[in-house]
This record gives C-alpha cells, sequence and structure tokens, in this order.
C-alpha cells in the first residue's frame, strides 16, 4: 500500500540552529512529493514540491528538501530555524487520484 | 490567506445531528477536496471534485456525502454525527486534477473545526 511515513513526531530545537524533518515514502513508483506547514490555528501552505529534475528543491521561507530514490526519503532542511518556523510540518505524496500525508512533525523552537 | 474560504469555522452539535459545511475555492479552480484532521487518524483525504463531478474518493463515511455546485462552491454533508466525527475538515482546491495524478498544487482553506457533543 502507498504510505508516507514521518519517523519523528515531535523536535525541538534552538533558535538560529538547523533543522531537519524525515520523510520516507512507500510507492509503486516514484510519486510527486511535497511537504506543508500547518500553524496553529491554520491551514495548510505548500513549502516545496518535487516532480522530477533536480533532487535539491527549493522552497518558501528558506526550506529546501533532497530526494532520494535510494532511501525512499524527501527530507526537508532549514540551515537556521526562526522563532516563527514553530509549526507542524507534513509531508505529503501524490499519486491515484490523492494526497496521502504524513502523521506530521511538531517543531518547537526555543529561544 | 490562500484564497479558499470555509464557513463556518466553528461548529458545535449533538450525536446523531446532520450539518453542512461549505467552502468556495479560489478563483479559477476547478477541483474542491476535502479532508478530515483528526488526533487519532491525522490527515484523510475524503473526496475530490472536479468542475462539478466527483473525481476521486478517499476515506469518507457512507454518512458523509459531498457535491460541487455550478459556481464551483461545495459543500460536505455530515450526518447521523458521532463522537469521533469531531475533527478539523479542510477544503483545498487547485487549478487541475482531472488526471490521476493530483500534482497540482493545492491551496488549502483555514478550516472548520466540527465538535460533536
Amino acid at each position: 500500500a502507498q504510505s508516507v511515513t514521518q519517523p519523528d513526531i515531535h523536535i525541538t530545537v534552538s533558535e538560529g540552529a538547523s533543522l531537519e524533518l524525515r520523510c520516507n515514502y512507500s510507492y509503486g513508483a516514484t510519486p510527486y512529493l511535497f511537504w506543508y506547514v500547518q500553524s496553529p490555528g491554520q491551514g495548510l501552505q505548500l513549502l516545496l514540491k518535487y516532480f522530477s529534475g533536480d533532487t535539491l528543491v527549493q522552497g518558501i521561507k528558506g526550506f529546501e528538501a533532497e530526494f532520494k530514490r535510494s532511501q525512499s526519503s524527501f527530507n526537508l532542511r532549514k540551515p537556521s530555524v526562526h522563532w516563527s518556523d514553530a509549526a507542524e510540518y507534513f509531508c505529503a505524496a501524490a499519486g491515484d487520484y490523492k494526497l496521502s500525508f504524513g502523521a506530521g512533525t511538531t517543531v518547537t523552537v526555543r529561544a | 490567506d490562500s484564497g479558499v474560504t470555509q464557513t463556518p469555522k466553528h461548529l458545535i452539535t449533538a450525536t446523531g445531528q446532520r450539518v453542512t459545511l461549505r467552502c468556495s475555492p479560489r478563483s479559477g479552480d476547478l477541483s474542491v477536496y476535502w479532508y478530515q484532521q483528526s488526533l487519532d487518524q491525522g490527515l484523510q483525504f475524503l473526496i475530490q471534485y472536479y468542475n462539478g463531478e466527483e473525481r476521486a474518493k478517499g476515506n469518507i463515511l457512507e454518512r458523509f456525502s459531498a457535491q460541487q455546485f455550478p459556481d464551483l462552491h461545495s459543500e460536505l454533508n455530515l450526518s447521523s454525527l458521532e463522537l469521533g466525527d469531531s475533527a478539523l475538515y479542510f477544503c483545498a482546491s487547485s487549478v487541475g486534477g482531472q488526471g490521476a495524478l493530483t500534482i497540482n498544487e493545492q491551496f488549502f482553506g483555514p478550516g472548520t473545526r466540527l465538535t460533536v457533543l
């Protein structure tokens, strides 16, 4: 069955430190991959997406993600975290008419 | 602001009741998607409409139904409500979505929080 896994439920990071959120997918072929962010009380906002081509994808708010076919991963990174990055992050994969989301990773930023 | 609007923002009702959630997509978007977000199930795709026609179904219960009207707004009807239906219901829209691969960026509304007592 197609699935998206985010192994980390919660990550705490200091402001200014780097952040990496993990995402693994299980699909028959390489799916289209997305990262969304959900701030408290808000809907989801697309950070970046990967369809094909360059495996390092740049997104909004200083985020980037790297697609690694050999590891079935699409990890999200940010070199220096800001307090406003505290939110829940969802990895998603598209296929069969729908988006399948991971369980999400909650990021807490400490001063 | 994504351009997708959802009403109401909050809804509190009792078990056994029926409610209707409304979504207006971004101007020009033909597809509407409904999602349910709950603590135990996470974010789950319910159903998609494209230009008035049902395009894809996910984990949508038989007690739930949806439709997309000629002006492209959509309604999600939830009936015989149970405690477990308490969740945040999101609507999203995209320009396309008529193909099998949902590659079009989906823009999400702020959600309707449903509480069933």
